[in-house]
């Protein structure tokens, strides 16, 4: 298995600019996580998604952020207008089971993006 | 909502020595409780899990952890580190279907 890919790798952009960052989940994995980590905040949950329905969006910041998971292969997310603050490494993660399920998550490697 | 306290943020050791990370959480209800490495410029892997049972458990790379009730705690422990265990560790805290993580500990092993 390929485990959790995300592309792109790396992205630079100025600010105002439209971000889209891409998920592809583990085959067989239910469960999907949109995390941030930044120097000052650490690992956030921005939001999940189980059986491809977002269940949990309360950690994405602000309306600018969006995300979606159109099948159970792949999710987006999107910031519209990027800000210097968005800067930040943005990791997926997925998990196969049931919704509470003890499996533990699988992370990506993670888009690190640049916004100036 | 839990919360998962780390401390000592930057801790610097030499080769062979022993390795302990504190994990604190606070959260009412049931735990499962785990620890991530990233190693520079790496993904998070997982290192070890605790759901239920022996609370003592062991991971890959020689890595153990012990889960305490009452002390809500869940601590790292490695014996004898290796220059290759430079990373940064994250104790991670599932309930009610959320992880939520620390902060990190970035670990140097000095050769």
């Amino acid at each position: 298995d390929a485990g959790v890919i995300q592309s792109p790798r790396h992205e630079v952009t100025e600010m105002g600019q439209e971000v889209t960052l891409r998920c592809k989940p583990i085959s067989g994995h239910n469960s999907l996580f949109w995390y941030r980590q930044t120097m000052m905040r650490g690992l956030e949950l921005l939001i999940y998604f189980n059986n491809n329905v977002p269940i949990d969006d309360s950690g994405m910041p602000e309306d600018r952020f969006s995300a979606k998971m159109p099948n159970a292969s792949f999710s987006t997310l999107k910031i519209q207008p990027s800000e210097p603050r968005d800067s930040a490494v943005y990791f997926c993660a997925s998990r196969g089971g049931l919704a509470g399920s003890y499996n533990e998550q699988f992370f990506g490697p993670g888009t690190r993006l640049t916004v100036l | 909502a839990q919360s998962v306290s780390q401390h000592n943020h930057h801790v610097i050791l030499s080769e062979a020595a022993s390795l302990e990370l504190g994990c604190n959480y606070s959260y009412g209800g049931t735990v499962n409780l785990f620890w991530y490495v990233q190693y520079p410029g790496q993904h998070l892997q997982l290192l070890l899990k605790y759901f239920s049972g022996d609370p003592l458990v062991k991971g890959i790379k020689g890595f153990e952890a012990e889960f305490i009730k009452s002390k809500f705690s869940f601590n790292l422990r490695k014996p004898s580190v290796q220059w290759s265990d430079t990373a940064e560790y994250f104790c991670a805290v599932q309930g009610n279907n959320r992880l939520a993580f620390g902060k990190g500990n970035q670990v140097v092993v000095i050769p």
